[in-house]
Parts: structure tokens; sequence; C-alpha cells
């Protein structure tokens, strides 16, 4: 089946600074969503994004589906954009193994 | 307000017992998924439904039936609880399966299994 990779796995940041999460998956895909879990378990959805390029807020997110990966940007981070960030193939149901980022202040 | 809500969040429990998870939809979608998330956070899909149907059944027990009364609501029940059952479980539903449209998540339910 489709293997979905992120990385980096762990990410510490200042608040302040800007960070690029990569998801590669091993074969085409026809949806593709972004996620973010925060402290307290829930999944909130950022981006669904097959291609293409989105932007919402300080978030951005872009997919080049013909070499099969995906970027999530975050500038100006802040601490709560502390949590962990999944990418996912919504039409394999397959998440990807997730980005735990920690915004110290 | 809420778009897809489970009961309870939060579950103790001791091993044998049987136990059931309720979650439900306001978002007139047609597919409502199951999914575990393990201790390491690792987002697993257990089960899919389209239409009060089952369309997608990944390798789990026996011991955890879906049931679907209404494309509104799909609820999971266990029996026989197993220590590796704790995990959190999510509850989330689309338009229709393949369809390009966003998955929505519930709040999870925490099972925790003595």
């Amino acid at each position: 089946g489709i293997q979905v990779e992120q990385s980096p796995p762990d990410l510490i940041l200042q608040e302040g600074a800007n960070s690029t999460l990569r998801c590669n998956f091993s074969d085409s895909v026809n949806n593709l969503q972004w996620f973010h879990q925060n402290p307290w378990g829930q999944l909130i959805n950022l981006f669904y994004i097959p291609s293409g390029t989105k932007q919402n807020g300080r978030l951005s997110a872009t997919t080049v589906a013909t070499e099969r990966y995906s970027l999530l940007y975050i500038s100006s981070s802040q601490t709560t954009d502390s949590g962990v960030y999944f990418c996912a193939v919504t039409d394999k149901l397959i998440f990807g193994t997730g980005t735990r980022l920690q915004v110290f202040p | 307000d809420t778009a897809v809500s489970q009961t309870p969040k939060y579950l103790v429990t001791q091993m044998g017992n049987d136990k059931s998870i309720k979650c439900e939809q306001n978002l007139g979608h047609d597919t409502m998924y199951w999914y575990k998330q393990d201790s390491k956070k690792f987002l697993k899909i257990m089960f899919s439904y389209n239409n009060k149907e089952l369309i997608i059944n990944e390798t789990v027990p026996n011991r955890f039936s879906p049931k679907s009364p209404d494309k509104a609501h799909l609820n999971l029940h266990i029996n026989s609880l197993e220590l590796g059952d704790s995990a959190v479980y999510f509850c989330a539903s689309s338009q229709e399966p393949g369809r390009q449209e966003t998955q929505y998540f519930g709040p999870g339910t925490r099972l925790l299994v003595l």
C-alpha cells in the first residue's frame, strides 16, 4: 500500500521563527489533507490540498502531486502552533507519521 | 453546533467488559469512519461506512463491531476489552469516499482499559 512519510519527526522553535514541514507519499493521490492535532488532542483541518498552493493566515501549503510531496509552511510561529501536524492521503485513508512541533516563548 | 460529536470523551473500564462509543455528525455527509490513535500518535483507519453500509473493514479484531442506525450515526461497540485496546478513538465524516471532500473529525474518545 501507499507509504506516507513526514519530516522532520520533531521540531523545536522559538516564537517568531518560520518552519517547513514535509510530507512524501509513495504513490499518486487524489485527496491530501493537512491536520493539526493540538495539545488537547483535537484534530483540526488545516488544508485540503491535492495539488497547488493555498494560504490561510500564517499557514500555507503546497502539493506537487507529480513529485509526490506536500509542504506545510508556518511563518512567525506562536506557542499555540504547538502540537502534532499530520498529512493524510484521505482517498486511501492513510495518515502520515506526524511532525511534533514545540514552540517556546 | 458541533459538526462531529462523540460520547463519551473519556472511558475507563476493566478488562473483559463490553463498551460502546457513539458518534453523530450533523453535516449531512454520506460517509463516516472510525480511526484508532495509539500511544505513539499513529492514526489508523478501522472502519468506513457509506450510507449505512460497511465499505472498509481493516484488520480489526472481531470484538470490534460498528453499527450505523442511519447515515448521521456510527457507533462502535467493543466486546471483551483488552489492555491493548487502550487508545484514542476518533470518528470522522466526509461527503463520499474518493470524492474530493474534506474529512471532519470528532473530538476523540480516550479509552483506558485497566
